[in-house]
Formats: structure tokens, sequence, C-alpha cells
């Protein structure tokens, strides 16, 4: 079945370092893979997709590229400040699931947790 | 502009006490879902619906029920309330099942004691 995984953390840095979240993951279709950020006290929120391989999606200065050959779609920042303090998910969305039906769940990695400090 | 509505935000219960949890998207999206997040575990899907009057099980649907009768509300029920229920819980609403933009509430806090 679908799976995702993303690197261990919690990751910890200072600001205006730079920022890696690995992501890979594992599907029978080919999927949609999306990043969502989760701020304390509040629900998951978007913060960039892409949709097919070799695109970038791109938000808030943070980037990702579908890699189709490696299956992974790794989260970026150049530059990272206190208020990106989060905890963020890779997931997919994979249009069949599993049997071959149209499933369109989102599968979601176990999420890595990142403190700024200043 | 509300987006996703959950309620309550916390809740505590007792083992064997059943509950409704409320979810409301105002922005007559088709397809609904509700997901439990675990530490170390991501977000699961537990029940999701296509449109109004149907919905399927996700991969961890024992112990909750769910109903579609409007496009908007997507309550789930918990019948006999567990310590294993014990969890956050998120409604999540998209214009389509797949390739786009999930928009979740902000969460319901269950403790089952």
């Amino acid at each position: 079945g679908d799976s995702v995984t993303q690197m261990e953390g919690p990751v910890t840095l200072s600001e205006e370092a730079f920022l890696t979240i690995n992501c890979t993951y594992t599907a029978t279709g080919y999927p949609s893979l999306f990043w969502y950020v989760q701020y304390p006290g509040e629900g998951l929120q978007l913060l960039l997709k892409a949709t097919k391989a070799d695109d970038k999606g791109s938000n808030k200065g943070f980037e990702a590229t579908y890699r189709k050959e490696t299956t992974s779609f790794h989260l970026e920042k150049g530059s990272v400040q206190v208020s990106d303090s989060a905890v963020y998910f890779c997931a997919l969305s994979d249009p069949r699931g599993a049997g071959g039906t149209s499933y369109g769940k989102l599968t979601f990695g176990q999420g890595t947790i990142l403190t700024v400090h200043p | 502009n509300a987006g996703v509505t959950q309620t309550p935000k916390f809740q505590v219960l007792k083992t064997g006490q059943s509950m409704t949890l409320q979810c409301a998207q105002d922005m007559n999206h088709e397809y609904m879902s509700w997901y439990r997040q675990d530490p170390g575990m991501g977000l699961r899907l537990i029940h999701y619906s296509v449109g109004a009057g149907i919905t399927d099980q996700g991969e961890v649907p024992n112990g909750y029920n769910v109903s579609r009768s409007t496009t908007e509300d997507f309550p789930l029920r918990l019948l006999s309330a567990a310590p294993s229920q014990t969890s956050v819980y998120f409604c999540a609403s998209s214009r389509q099942a797949t390739n786009t933009e999930a928009f979740f509430g902000q969460g319901t806090r269950l403790t089952v004691v």
C-alpha cells in the first residue's frame, strides 16, 4: 500500500540556517505530493504541492521538487525564521488506492517538529 | 470566511460513553474526511465521504460511525469510548478527492479516561 516516510525529528535550528526535511514515498499509482504545516494549536494547512514528476512546489520561501526516479519530495528553505517553528507533514494523494478503486485519501508521514531559535 | 469548523475543541469522556464530534464547512466541498492524529504516527483516515449520502471507511474505522445528510456537515460518532480513542481528531474538506488542497479544522482533543 501507499506510505510516506519522513526524516526523524525533532529538528532544531538557529535563525537563518538552511533547512532540509527529507520525505520519500511508495505508491501504487501516480500520486500528487504535498507538504502541510501545523502551527501550535491549529489545524494543518497546505504549504506547497506538486502533481507530476519534476514539478517544483514553492511557497513562503519553502521549495520541494517531485522526484519520481528517487520517489522523494524533500522540503527545503534557505533561511529559516523563528516563525517557521511548526510541525511539517509530507503527504501523498493517490487516485488509485488499494484494489484499483478511486480512493483519494491523503497518506501522511509521521511529521517532523521544527524549532527555530533566535 | 469560516472554512472548516469543528466542535468541541476539547472533550473528556469516561470509558463507555458516546459522543458526536461536529464538523461543518462552508465552501460547498463534496469531499470530506475525518483523521486522527497520534504522536509519531502522522494522521490516519477514519472515514470519508464523496458527497451527501455517501460515506466509506478509511484505514482505522472501528469504533466510529459517520453520516452525511448535507453537503455542509459531516459528524463523527464515537459509539462506546475507549482509552485507545484518546487522540486529536481533524475534519477536512476538499473540492474533489484528489490533487487538490484539503482544508482542515482546528481539531478536537479527546481524552478518554
